[in-house]
């Protein structure tokens, strides 16, 4: 069966970076892209991006390009999301989804708690 | 402040039908698909709607999708207290480049 596995939460201090991955098993790992969505606490989802597993091709939201950085290692079949100079409102639930295409997201991990704080 | 808006709750009666909207704007509702999430606290989000009205494998007919201009609406009939969640729709932004939520709206089953 499908499974998306992140690792566990993460206390980081303002200026830290935090780096979050996300296991897949159960399927062929290359055949779906894979967004990271995140949602601070009480707050909507926001998109962060994507990432094509099979050539490393990445897509960024403009609010946090040049901050975030999307990578996979297919040997272990693994995507990551590292956040670069973090501050307190990067304080959420980070997710990882895979997509059958677009924003059809079947599959999600189970969330990664990011909190930032001095 | 969130791209697409959404009211920030609903409510209705178990068996009532009742139906939720997303506007946005020429960029994003205006020329693309809109997808609808359904979450429950605690949890992951849940896909409900994609392509504006499809329906994903398990998904009840009961939860229906409907686009027009640059608005688009969530309707769910036959109202359960199951149903009581989080929902957020979302689209492709082409001045963004990017997926934009909307803030969602807190169904609540009386």
């Amino acid at each position: 069966q499908v499974q998306l596995v992140q690792s566990g939460a993460e206390v980081k201090k303002p200026g830290a970076s935090v780096k979050v991955s996300c296991k897949a098993s159960g399927y062929t790992f290359t055949s779906y892209f894979m967004h990271w969505v995140r949602q601070a606490p009480g707050q909507g989802l926001e998109w962060m991006g994507l990432i094509d597993p099979t050539g490393g091709s990445t897509s960024y939201a403009q609010k946090f390009q040049g901050r975030v950085t999307m990578t996979r290692d297919t040997s272990t079949s693994t995507v990551y999301m590292e956040l670069n100079s973090l501050r307190s409102d990067d304080t959420a639930v980070y997710y990882c989804g895979r997509t059958a295409g677009q924003l059809e997201i079947d599959y999600w991990g189970q969330g990664t708690l990011v909190t930032v704080s001095s | 402040q969130s791209v697409l808006t959404q009211p920030p709750s609903a409510s209705g009666t178990p068996g009532q039908r009742v139906t939720m909207s997303c506007s946005g704007s020429s960029s994003n509702i205006g020329s693309n698909n809109v997808y609808w999430f359904q979450q429950f606290p605690g949890t992951a989000p849940k896909l409900l709607l994609y392509r504006n009205n499809q329906r994903p494998s398990g998904v009840p007919d009961r939860f229906s999708g409907s686009k027009s201009g640059t608005s688009a609406s969530l309707a769910i009939s036959g109202l359960r207290s199951e149903d009581e969640a989080d929902y957020y729709c979302a689209a492709w932004d082409d001045s963004l480049s990017g997926w934009v939520f909307g803030g969602g709206a807190k169904l609540t089953v009386l």
